[in-house]
């Protein structure tokens, strides 16, 4: 059976720290694959998705970015961390065919 | 601009009885929907979903409606249980962009006793 592993669960960075969250799911090939962000009170909102390998499309303009170096690992980055960017991260799969998205547990970044 | 919206962030209903969560979207265009519920520190997990050609879609004590001419979509939870307590989610998508998701903020339901 197909699994996704987010890592890590919590995370307290300072403004202007760097930041890489990664992603990978399991049981399956050549996934698409998405990073969604919930902000308090708000629902999840679509960051970035991935279709293959080096492939990155960007939903909303921000000051994070995405990589998919293998193809069953997503990976979130910034160079210099926001207070802005304080939210809930979720990785999610999907395959090609009209299934619904399996999303990871989620990583609850504070940045301070 | 919030394409999805659940206007009750919370709701109260007691164990057997039935929990009705609503969601309100503003594109006409969008094709499919879907209900995820979240568990505290868990990821969302799918609930069941419908598409646009249909008006009614039903899984076990979940029943979703859908009326495009008002755009409002419901999700039924019959009998409520003290598992199902919980955030539930609302989200669309538009035809051409399966995975692409707009989610509402949620609703929290609690079931009591």
């Amino acid at each position: 059976s197909q699994t996704i592993h987010q890592w890590p669960a919590t995370l307290v960075q300072p403004v202007g720290s760097p930041l890489s969250l990664e992603c990978t799911v399991e049981g399956t090939s050549n996934p698409n694959l998405y990073w969604y962000r919930q902000a308090a009170g708000r629902g999840l909102q679509l960051l970035f998705y991935s279709v293959g390998i080096g492939q990155i499309s960007s939903e909303v303009p921000q000051n994070l970015s995405a990589s998919r170096p293998q193809d069953r690992q997503f990976i979130l980055s910034s160079k210099k961390l926001l207070l802005s960017d304080s939210g809930f991260y979720l990785c999610a799969w999907g395959d090609s065919t009209n299934s619904p998205l399996h999303f990871g547990n989620g990583t609850r970044l504070t940045v301070t | 601009d919030q394409q999805v919206k659940q206007n009750s962030p919370s709701l109260s209903v007691q164990e057997g009885r039935i929990s009705i969560l609503n969601c309100d979207y503003t594109n006409s265009m969008f094709d499919y929907f879907l209900w995820y519920k979240k568990y505290p520190a868990e990821g969302p997990t799918f609930l069941i979903s419908i598409s646009s050609i249909k008006d009614k879609n039903e899984d076990g004590r979940f029943t979703v409606f859908l009326n495009k001419s008002a755009k409002h979509l419901s999700l039924h939870i019959v009998p409520s249980q003290p598992g199902d307590s919980a955030v539930y989610f609302c989200a669309a998508s538009l035809a051409d962009s399966w995975g692409k998701l707009q989610f509402g903020a949620g609703t929290q339901v609690v079931v009591t006793p």
